[in-house]
């Protein structure tokens, strides 16, 4: 059973980097048959998609975001990762990683989230 | 970007009730629509891809319908687990957007 977790720190100050890391069980990155994706959720809001990669590195970033976001995968370690730079306020979220089935351009897993809040 | 939008926000039914969710996005995204439950403080789970494709282990009670630029989610008998916040996604080009959410709660 593929499993999904995100890590990383939970508090940051302003105009420090956001890094994620979301590690994959029971299942491979380094599959062909999807990609690997960050969404995320501002405290009683909707949802927001950060970005994606494939498996070969091709990455697709909201463009909102572009700017700021880098999107890796670490196929020996089975994990993906996020960067977002220069956080302020607005980037306060829950943030999910998930998987998109090639093909299917839905999200099948998810991760339990993590919150990250960032503060002076 | 297209944009995906869900009125109603909330809407109040009862157990066994048939309720209907729709969403519309602002220019033709095909059948590439999907839609998710999320209960607080999880993450959301698929329910219905490629505007009417069950997920695998979804209960038949919910069904998606539509294309072009208005879907409807289905749940035809309301049970107290299905009480949640239900998004659309389009998948037809990116940024992939969701709406914002349509919480269904009880009457």
């Amino acid at each position: 059973q593929v499993q999904l977790q995100e890590s990383g720190p939970g508090l940051l100050k302003p105009s420090e980097t956001l890094s994620l890391t979301c590690t994959v069980s029971g299942g491979s990155t380094s599959s062909g048959s999807y990609y690997w994706t960050w969404i995320r959720q501002p405290a009683g809001k909707g949802l927001e998609w950060i970005g994606r990669i494939y498996t070969s590195g091709t990455t697709s970033y909201n463009p909102s975001l572009k700017s700021r976001v880098t999107i890796s995968v670490d196929t020996s370690k089975n994990q993906f990762s996020l960067e977002l730079t220069s956080v302020t306020a607005a980037d306060t979220a829950l943030y999910f990683c998930a998987r998109e089935p090639t093909g299917r351009d839905a999200y099948d897993i998810w991760g339990q989230g993590t919150v990250v809040t960032v503060s002076s | 970007d297209i944009q995906t939008t869900q009125p109603p926000s909330s809407l109040s039914a009862s157990v066994g009730d048939r309720v209907t969710i729709p969403c519309r996005t602002s220019q033709s995204v095909g059948n590439y629509l999907n839609w998710y439950q999320q209960k607080p403080g999880k993450a959301p789970k698929l329910l219905v891809y490629s505007a009417s494709t069950l997920q695998s282990g979804v209960p038949s009670r919910f069904s998606g319908s539509g294309s072009g630029t208005d879907f409807t989610l289905t749940i035809t008998s309301l049970q107290p687990e299905d009480f949640a916040t239900y998004y659309c996604q389009q998948s037809y080009s990116a940024p992939l957007t969701f709406g914002q959410g349509t919480r269904v709660h009880f009457k």
